[in-house]
């Protein structure tokens, strides 16, 4: 089992809809999510973050995680064509000294159609 | 605040050469990391540093992988004797002490031929 799962997609939805981006995690004292975007060619960039379960909100994007199901998953509200781009789910460890380790899915990639 | 800066950004070696990549954080950020990206996948941890100190390494770091950090500031990340499994995107990032989440630089691309 990998210890980080995404469906690799393509996803598609329409300008304007909901996108949702899912992730699932085999280690279940894991403690902290993050999410990334990244464009073809570029580096990832952080979109957010959650560390308790429940929603967690930044502008078009919610966060939300289960941490009894393992699950995290990604919303994006009305979704625009510049949304388009995969999206990788990372979990944290921490390391000597404080560091931090993350360990990401192979993403998914969302298309946001006109 | 620059970002996260990589040199270079694109790197054409022949099999067998040793290539050095440069990765200068964010001024204030004690924490600095490696990973590497293969096409499809996800980012895969290397190695960090704290300061100067390399404090974690990957088992994917083999013998011919070298980072340092001297001084705590730049640090450098050289494969030896490159193989055509070495062609990845190379990418650096850089926190604060206790901060959430990563700036990744743009990324060393690498390709061995």
């Amino acid at each position: 089992q990998k210890e980080v799962e995404q469906n690799s997609g393509p996803l598609s939805v329409p300008e304007g809809a909901i996108a949702s981006l899912n992730c699932t995690y085999s280690d279940r004292g894991s403690q902290s999510f993050f999410w990334y975007r990244q464009y073809s060619g570029k580096s990832p960039e952080l979109i957010m973050f959650i560390y308790s379960n429940g929603d967690k909100e930044d502008g078009r994007f919610t966060a939300q995680l289960n941490k009894a199901s393992q699950y995290v998953s990604l919303l994006i509200r009305d979704s625009q064509p510049s949304d388009s781009a995969t999206y990788l789910c990372a979990v944290n460890m921490i390391l000597t000294g404080g560091g931090n380790k993350l360990t990401f899915g192979t993403g998914t990639q969302l298309k946001v159609e006109l | 605040d620059t970002g996260v800066s990589q040199n270079p950004r694109h790197k054409i070696t022949k099999r067998g050469q040793n290539v050095t990549f440069r990765c200068d954080p964010i001024s204030e950020h004690n924490r600095l990391y490696w990973y590497r990206q293969t096409l499809g996948q996800g980012p895969e941890f290397l190695t960090y540093f704290q300061n100067e100190a390399q404090l974690e390494k990957s088992r994917l770091l083999s013998d011919r992988f070298s980072a340092e950090r001297p001084k705590g500031s730049f640090s450098t990340l050289e494969i030896q004797r490159t193989e055509q499994g070495d062609s990845a995107m190379y990418l650096c990032a850089s926190s604060l002490t206790g901060g959430s989440g990563y700036t990744f630089g743009s990324g060393t691309r690498l390709t061995v031929v």
